[in-house]
């Protein structure tokens, strides 16, 4: 069975970091593309992060370059964020996304929420 | 960045037919046959329900369905359920490499 776990988020101060990571399981991971996917309180999905199965190409949206950096360890079985300067606009539940069909998120994660506030 | 737009919302009678459709705000409307549908009930995760434009993962009901024409891309969920009560989502992949996602439809079922 594919699972996605996020882990990682937490209440913390604006300009702070922070590291989600994701522990996938289920299926081979190293062939997957992956990416995060964020939602703020009572609003929409927003795409943010995406990184190709062997790491060589990673693809942000605008609000989040220079600040945030997906990565993954096909070693390890894991998927990371860091992400810093962080601001209030970066309040949201974040899911870990694993793109199995063309164009496609077929499995996601439960979230991992992120507060920004001092 | 492009953008999507969707209506606030759609509503529809047990039994009928509903669209949502999904425009494109620019002539970028993004990589041909990339666009994807999510449905997401309150308090949980999205789920995949169309991709590359027209095709459903397995275990998706057949009463969901995706087209597209120009600009503007469409689901059209048949027979209405009190299930399929829910938010929707467009989401297409651009020339830049990346992925938009439309806002969301509130479908409510009367």
């Amino acid at each position: 069975e594919v699972q996605l776990v996020e882990s990682g988020g937490d209440l913390v101060q604006p300009g702070g970091s922070l590291r989600l990571s994701c522990a996938p399981s289920g299926f081979t991971f190293r062939t997957f593309w992956m990416g995060w996917v964020r939602q703020a309180p009572g609003m929409g999905l927003v795409w943010v992060a995406l990184i190709k199965p062997d790491g060589t190409e990673k693809q942000y949206v605008d609000s989040v370059k220079g600040r945030f950096t997906i990565s993954r360890d096909n070693a390890e079985n894991s998927l990371s964020l860091h992400m810093n300067s962080l601001t209030a606009e970066d309040t949201a539940l974040y899911y870990c996304a694993r793109y199995g069909v063309a164009y496609g998120i077929d499995y996601w994660g439960h979230g991992t929420l992120v507060t920004v506030s001092s | 960045q492009s953008a999507l737009t969707q209506p606030a919302s759609v509503s529809g009678s047990p039994g009928q037919s509903i669209t949502i459709s999904c425009t494109g705000t620019s002539s970028d409307f993004g990589i041909d046959n990339s666009v994807s549908w999510y449905q997401q009930h309150p308090g949980r995760a999205p789920k995949l329900m169309i991709y590359e434009v027209t095709k459903r993962p397995s275990g998706v009901s057949n009463r969901f369905s995706g087209s597209k024409s120009g600009n503007t891309a469409s689901l059209t969920i048949s027979g209405l359920q009190a299930e399929d009560e829910a938010e929707y989502y467009c989401c297409s992949f651009f020339s830049d490499r990346t992925y938009v996602f439309g806002p969301a439809t509130e479908v409510t079922v009367l």
